[in-house]
């Protein structure tokens, strides 16, 4: 099946510093991703849209700038959490559709983000 | 995109057989039903996903009315490895479009 990976599976930074999440889709082309963000306890919620060649599009409250979002190839897509602060501490999952009609989303295993 | 509501949390014992169920009443005509199954700071994994009446794989059974207003995931004989939240997602799945949109999700905790 479809796989999707995600690097690294955990990252602490100090506050004020970047970090940047990647996201790979191992065997299949996805001309668009998804990146969501989960705080303990809660659900995941959908950040952006990242799609492939062009800008990402982002939910209403997430900020584009502190959360930049690179779609540059067919089987990678990059998330920079930039100026980190502890309260962007939390689970970062992305997610990739393969190609082809009612295909499901498939997620990689989650970044967890320490920021001290 | 159709809002989703489950019950916060079930319990089960080892060897039975559990049904989740998911309403959905908005749900437009070009929406498919997908359920995924989380483990604790792990990605959500792909279970089952279906339009209409049945659908069934090696690990459970999806059960949609004609309404499709509502569906069931079945877990049969389940075991102490499927404790987990499970979330049912509803979205049209045609192309770059779909953003599927995920609720609260059940708990499922499983006893020995």
């Amino acid at each position: 099946g479809a796989v999707v990976s995600q690097h690294p599976s955990w990252v602490i930074c100090k506050s004020g510093t970047s970090v940047k999440i990647e996201c790979r889709s191992l065997d299949f082309q996805a001309t668009t991703m998804f990146w969501y963000r989960q705080f303990p306890k809660q659900s995941l919620m959908l950040m952006a849209t990242s799609n492939e060649g062009s800008k990402a599009t982002y939910e209403q409250g997430v900020e584009k700038d502190k959360f930049l979002i690179n779609h540059a190839s067919l089987t990678l897509s990059t998330l920079t959490v930039t100026s980190a602060h502890p309260e962007d501490s939390s689970f970062y999952i992305c997610s990739a559709r393969a190609t082809g009609n009612n295909s499901p989303l498939h997620f990689g295993n989650g970044t967890r983000l320490t920021v001290t | 995109l159709a809002k989703t509501t489950q019950p916060i949390s079930m319990d089960s014992y080892e060897g039975q057989e559990v049904n989740i169920t998911c309403s959905h009443n908005n749900i437009a005509t070009n929406d498919y039903i997908t359920w995924y199954q989380q483990f604790p700071s792990q990605g959500p994994r792909f279970i089952i996903q279906g339009y209409k009446t049945k659908v069934t794989n090696e690990v459970a059974s999806l059960f949609i009315p004609a309404d499709r207003k509502s569906s069931t995931l079945s877990l049969p004989r389940v075991s102490l490895s499927d404790t987990a939240v499970y979330y049912c997602l509803v979205g049209d799945m045609g192309g770059s479009q779909g953003n599927l949109i995920f609720g609260k999700g059940t708990k499922l905790s499983v006893k020995p």
